[in-house]
């Protein structure tokens, strides 16, 4: 069974500080990775994706691999009240490609 | 920017009857996906459509369920005898837009499908 995990949190961090958010992984053999964001009652909307080791910067967020661990993170740097929600962890994985999913870690981002 | 297009964005039915959910993926995307929420859960892989085929399933896509794509745009998934525990949000994924090589999927608003 392929498993994606993550803290269920809340993780709450103040308003302007940086948020960690962090995946492991199960199946060696995964190639692409992805950070959805979830508000609730909506539908998960991409933010990121990696694939290589190392970090990935895409404006305040950014996205980090390592393969040899089996981990994913995303870093949130001046965090906004607006970032509060689930950030889903998701592993492309499969010849049809079908992403599997983390629980999410749900984001507070206090005043 | 185009989006994934879902309808009705809520369906309530009763346990034992057809419902059918319906997408518009964006146009140039090649692969098809629909996933469910149930409330509280992750997010689960249904099944995947490419080339007017289904690519893949899980073990939930049991023979309750199908897909098409009959008219090249609407792509619909179909349960035929609803269940109580079918009740969730369904999505409906685009991806492959044939330059990205690491399939990036695109999720529509939803469907709450809640089965009484």
């Amino acid at each position: 069974q392929k498993e994606v995990e993550q803290n269920s949190g809340p993780l709450s961090v103040p308003e302007g500080a940086i948020a960690s958010l962090n995946c492991t992984y199960s199946d060696r053999g995964s190639q692409s990775f992805f950070w959805y964001r979830q508000y609730s009652g909506k539908s998960p909307e991409l933010i990121m994706f990696i694939y290589s080791n190392g970090d990935k910067e895409d404006g305040r967020f950014t996205a980090q691999l390592n393969k040899a661990s089996q981990y994913v993170s995303l870093l949130i740097r001046d965090s906004q009240p607006s970032d509060s929600a689930t950030y889903l962890c998701a592993v492309l994985t499969g010849t049809a490609s079908k992403l599997t999913f983390g629980t999410g870690t749900r984001l507070q981002v206090t005043l | 920017e185009p989006e994934v297009t879902q309808t009705p964005s809520h369906q309530v039915t009763q346990m034992g009857q057809e419902v059918i959910l319906r997408c518009v993926p964006i146009s140039n995307h090649l692969y098809f996906y629909w996933y469910r929420q149930i409330l509280g859960q992750k997010v689960e892989f249904l099944v995947s459509f490419y080339n007017n085929e289904i690519s893949e399933k899980s073990e939930i896509f049991d023979d309750q369920f199908s897909v098409e794509r009959p008219d090249g745009s609407n792509f619909t998934l179909k349960i035929r005898s609803t269940k109580l525990e079918d009740s969730a949000m369904y999505f409906c994924a685009a991806g492959g837009a044939g330059k990205s090589s690491y399939n990036e999927q695109f999720f529509g608003p939803g469907t709450r499908l809640t089965v009484l």
